[in-house]
Parts: structure tokens; sequence; C-alpha cells
């Protein structure tokens, strides 16, 4: 059975840098066929693609959160990590991690997501 | 990056109707294009692929089309818990982009 798992803080402060981690199961990063996505939804709005990383480490970003983001896996462990700087109450939502594969390109198992408020 | 509109942003409907959502990309994504559904406080969940594809065990009530640019989901006699948000997202370039959503309500 494949899953994913998101963990992190639940309450940051404004400026502060969030660091959000995805452990999977049931399948392995190393899997060509595979990757995972960062998506991130604030409250009553629309769904944001913040990030992707891939089987050979190639990564994307969302073009206008581009220098706030960066995304790295650790096989190893079946976890993938993502950190945003200098966050800002905009930033409040909830996070998901979601597998990625080739033979749908879409996102086929999400996690049940994060929620992050973010408030001095 | 790609811009997808979604219309209309939202759309009442009755328990055996169907009903058509339509998403439209600002650049041609082939035939890279999904469709998602999202309950209130539940993760999303990947109901079409490749425009047209069912994702395996969804019900076939739910159909997709379109290439190009212009998309259809169609949800052909709508039952009671298909009441929920849908959302188009391409992944034909990165970043993917998501529409801004359909709400569908009774």
């Amino acid at each position: 059975q494949v899953t994913l798992k998101e963990s992190g803080p639940v309450l940051v402060k404004p400026t502060e840098t969030l660091t959000l981690t995805c452990t999977v199961s049931g399948f392995s990063l190393s899997n060509v066929r595979m990757g995972v996505s960062w998506i991130r939804q604030p409250p009553g709005k629309a769904l944001e693609c913040l990030a992707q990383i891939f089987s050979n480490d190639e990564k994307s970003y969302s073009t206008s959160l581009n220098s706030r983001l960066s995304i790295s896996k650790d096989t190893s462990k079946s976890q993938v990590v993502l950190t945003m700087t200098n966050m800002d109450p905009v930033d409040t939502g909830t996070y998901y991690c979601a597998r990625f594969t080739i033979l749908s390109y879409g996102l086929d198992v999400w996690g049940q997501g994060t929620t992050v408020t973010v408030s001095s | 990056d790609v811009q997808m509109t979604q219309s209309p942003s939202s759309l009442s409907a009755s328990v055996g109707d169907s009903v058509t959502i339509t998403c439209r990309a600002s650049q041609s994504i082939s035939r890279y294009l999904n469709w998602y559904q999202q309950k209130p406080g539940k993760a999303p969940k990947l109901l079409i692929y490749a425009a047209s594809s069912l994702q395996s065990g969804v019900p076939s009530r739910f159909s997709g089309s379109g290439s190009g640019t212009d998309f259809t989901l169609t949800i052909s006699s709508l039952q009671p818990e298909d009441f929920a948000t849908y959302y188009c997202q391409q992944s034909y370039s990165s970043p993917n982009t998501f529409g801004q959503g359909t709400k569908l309500e009774i």
C-alpha cells in the first residue's frame, strides 16, 4: 500500500523558515517512474504546486516562490523535505505531498496534509 | 508558467443531472491534463489523467475530453457523493499548475 505522510510544525513565526517532511512508504524514491510533489492550499482557496523532485534528483519550483523554496530527498529514509524561507501570514494553509508518476503524469496518491499557521 | 482557467467557478445541480466543467490552458499542453476531486477537509483525489483516462476505481460516470488548450470534465447522473470541488491541473511543463477550482453544489 502506497502512503505519504507530512510532518512539521503547526505554527511558525513570520520571517522564520518552514521545514516539512514527507515520509513515503510502498514505493521507492529511486523509482525512475515516480517523483514527489509538494502542494499547498490557503484556507478556502485553490491548490498551488510548490515543488517537485524526481528519482534522478531533478527539481522544479513554483516560479513565484522559487527564491524561497528548496526541495531535497533522502532515499534511504524514504523522505522528501521542503523548506520555505521567510514565512509570512499569507503562507498559512494546508501543505500536501503527493506522488507523481509518469504512468499517468498525475498526482495519484496524496498525503493527508498538514496545516501550517504563520503568526507571531 | 502555463495558466489554467476553469469555468464556471461554481455550479448548482441536482442528483441525477449531468454537468460539464471546462478548463482552458494559456498555451497548448497536448493531453497533459488531469482532473481532481476535493471534498472539504480532505486531500484531492485523482479522477482523470491524460485528459480522458479514468483513474483506477473512479466511477465511469466521470469522463474527460479535450486536447491542446481546451478540456472538459463531464459527470453524468450526479450522485450525492459527487458534490465537491473539482480542479484541473496541467503536467505538460514545470511547474505544474492548477486551475482555480469549480465548486459543485446541490
